[in-house]
C-alpha cells in the first residue's frame, strides 16, 4: 500500500497570502495524483487530478505541481472560502490511499 | 444536473449488517465506474471499495475484503454496498463517488451515516 503523508498539518495563512500544501508518497506514484477540498458538514470536491490538471469548475488560483513522490498544491492569494481542509490521494495504484490532510485556516 | 444519495445508513450492533444505496439521476449511470469512500468522525478519508461500470472489476480495501460487498444495477441507476460483520472501526459518514477517465472523483453524494455501537 502506497502510504501519502501531507505537510504541515496545519497551515495558518492570512487572506490575500499564498499557500503551500506539500504531500508525499512512499514510492512513486508518476503522475497520478489528485487534491480535495473538504469543509465542514460537506462532502470532498476535487480540485485537481494528474498533478496539475484542474478540475471542471475551480478557479485558476489553485495549482498542482511535482511527480513522482513529492508533490505541491499552491492557493496563490487565498480567499475567504479557502478556508478548509486538504487532501491529496494518489490515483496510481490499489488500493487508492488518501493523505492525513492539511487544514487551512486564518491567520 | 448530476446528483448522487446515498441511504441506509443506520446504528447496528457489532457483528450486525448493513445495505448501504447509492441512487444516481442526471447522467448514464452504465458509463461510469462507481466508488465507496469513508471518513471516521474527525478523521481523514478512505477509499473502501471500486466496481468497474460492468461489474467485472472490483476491489477493495484490505480492512473491508471479505466483510463488505460492492454491487450495482445499471438499470436503476443504483450503487449498493452490503456490509457485514461489522466493527466498531467501521463507524464512519459513507460517501458513494465516481470519476471519469481517472481514478479521481470530480462527483460526491452527501454521506450517510453508518455506526456500529452496541
Amino acid at each position: 500500500e502506497i502510504v501519502m503523508t501531507q505537510s504541515p498539518a496545519t497551515l495558518s495563512v492570512s487572506p490575500g497570502e499564498r499557500a503551500t500544501l506539500s504531500c508525499r508518497a512512499s514510492q512513486s506514484v508518476s503522475s497520478n495524483l489528485a487534491w480535495y477540498q473538504q469543509k465542514p458538514g460537506q462532502a470532498p470536491r476535487l480540485l485537481i487530478y494528474r498533478t496539475s490538471s484542474r478540475a471542471t469548475g475551480i478557479p485558476a488560483r489553485f495549482s498542482g505541481s511535482g511527480s513522482g513522490t513529492e508533490f505541491t498544491l499552491t492557493i496563490s492569494s487565498l480567499q475567504s472560502e479557502d478556508f478548509a481542509v486538504y487532501y491529496c490521494q494518489q490515483h496510481d495504484n490499489w488500493p487508492l490511499t488518501f493523505g492525513g490532510g492539511t487544514k487551512v485556516e486564518i491567520k | 444536473q448530476v446528483q448522487l444519495v446515498e441511504s441506509g445508513g443506520d446504528l447496528v450492533n457489532p457483528g450486525g449488517s448493513l445495505r448501504l444505496s447509492c441512487a444516481a439521476t442526471g447522467f448514464t449511470f452504465s458509463d461510469y465506474y462507481m466508488t465507496w469512500i469513508r471518513q471516521a468522525p474527525g478523521k481523514g478519508l478512505e477509499w473502501v471499495s471500486y466496481i468497474s461500470t460492468s461489474s467485472r472489476t472490483i476491489y477493495y480495501a484490505d480492512s473491508v475484503k471479505g466483510r463488505f460487498s460492492i454491487s450495482r444495477d445499471n438499470a436503476k441507476s443504483s450503487l449498493f454496498l452490503q456490509m457485514n460483520s461489522l466493527r466498531a472501526e467501521d463507524t464512519a459518514m459513507y460517501y458513494c463517488a465516481l470519476g471519469s477517465g481517472v481514478l479521481a472523483f470530480d462527483v460526491w453524494g452527501q454521506g450517510t451515516v453508518v455506526t456500529v455501537s452496541s
